[in-house]
C-alpha cells in the first residue's frame, strides 16, 4: 500500500467547507484512494473512494490531482457532527484487500 | 447501504474467562471479514483476516490460539478472546465487503465492541 500523509489536526467553522488534504506521492496505477472517518467510540464510516477521476456523493467530494500524488476530501458544509478522525488510505482495490489505517486527521468543527 | 452488525457493543469479563464477539453482514454476503483492534488514542490495527470456510490468517504478533476466529457462514464471523487478561482490554472492530460487488467495493465496519477485562 502506498504511504499516505495527512495533517494531524484541522479546525473548520460550522457551515464552511472542510478541505482535508492527503499526500500519496508513491501511489501506483492500480491503487485507489479511500476515505473513512471515525467518530469517537464508533466503527469507521466509509465516505468515498476514487481511482483518478474526481468523485462526489451525498457525503463529500473527492478531488484527485492529475498526477494522483495527492487528493483532497471536501465536506461542503461542515456540521458539528462531522467532527471526527478522517483517514485517507491508498490501496489496491481487489476483492481481498484489507485497509491499513494511519493516524488520520482529527477534524474539529466549531460553532 | 451495506450494514455490518457487531454484538455485543460492550462487555466486561473477569480475567481468565473467554469472550465471544459476533460480526454479521446484514444485507450482503461476505467471503472475507477483517478484525481490528484499537487501543485508546491509537489507530486501528488489523488483527486477522477471516475467510469463510477456511482458516483465518493472522497479522504478525497476533496469537492465533488466543484470538480464535470462526467464519462459519457468508454472513457471520466470530472472534473469541480466550483466557482474557487486562491487557486484552480494547476496542474490537470487524469489517466486511460485499462479495457480490466490484473488487474495489469499500469495506464496511461494525460499530465495535468495547472489551474490558477486570
Amino acid at each position: 500500500d502506498a504511504k499516505t500523509t495527512q495533517p494531524p489536526s484541522m479546525d473548520c467553522a460550522e457551515g464552511r467547507a472542510a478541505n482535508l488534504p492527503c499526500n500519496h506521492s508513491t501511489i501506483s496505477g492500480n491503487e485507489y484512494v479511500y476515505w473513512y472517518r471515525q467518530i469517537h467510540s464508533q466503527g469507521p464510516q466509509y465516505i468515498i473512494h476514487g481511482l483518478k477521476n474526481n468523485e462526489t456523493n451525498e457525503m463529500a467530494s473527492l478531488i484527485i490531482t492529475e498526477d494522483r500524488k495527492s487528493s483532497t476530501l471536501i465536506l461542503p458544509h461542515a456540521t458539528l457532527r462531522d467532527t471526527a478522525v478522517y483517514y485517507c488510505i491508498a490501496v489496491e482495490g481487489n476483492s481481498g484487500y484489507a485497509l491499513n489505517f494511519g493516524k488520520g486527521t482529527s477534524l474539529l468543527v466549531t460553532p | 447501504g451495506a450494514v455490518v452488525s457487531q454484538h455485543p457493543s460492550w462487555v466486561i469479563c473477569k480475567s481468565g474467562t473467554s469472550v465471544k464477539i459476533e460480526c454479521r453482514s446484514l444485507d450482503f454476503q461476505a467471503t472475507t471479514m477483517f478484525w481490528y483492534r484499537q487501543f485508546p488514542k491509537q489507530s486501528l490495527m488489523l488483527m486477522a483476516t477471516s475467510n469463510e470456510g477456511s482458516k483465518a490468517t493472522y497479522e504478525q504478533g497476533v496469537e492465533k490460539d488466543k484470538f480464535l476466529i470462526n467464519h462459519a457462514s457468508l454472513t457471520l464471523s466470530t472472534l473469541t478472546v480466550t483466557s482474557a487478561h487486562p491487557e486484552d482490554s480494547s476496542f474490537y472492530i470487524c469489517s466486511a465487503r460485499d462479495a457480490g460487488g466490484p473488487p474495489n467495493s469499500p469495506l464496511h465496519f461494525g460499530n465495535g465492541t468495547r472489551l474490558t477485562v477486570t
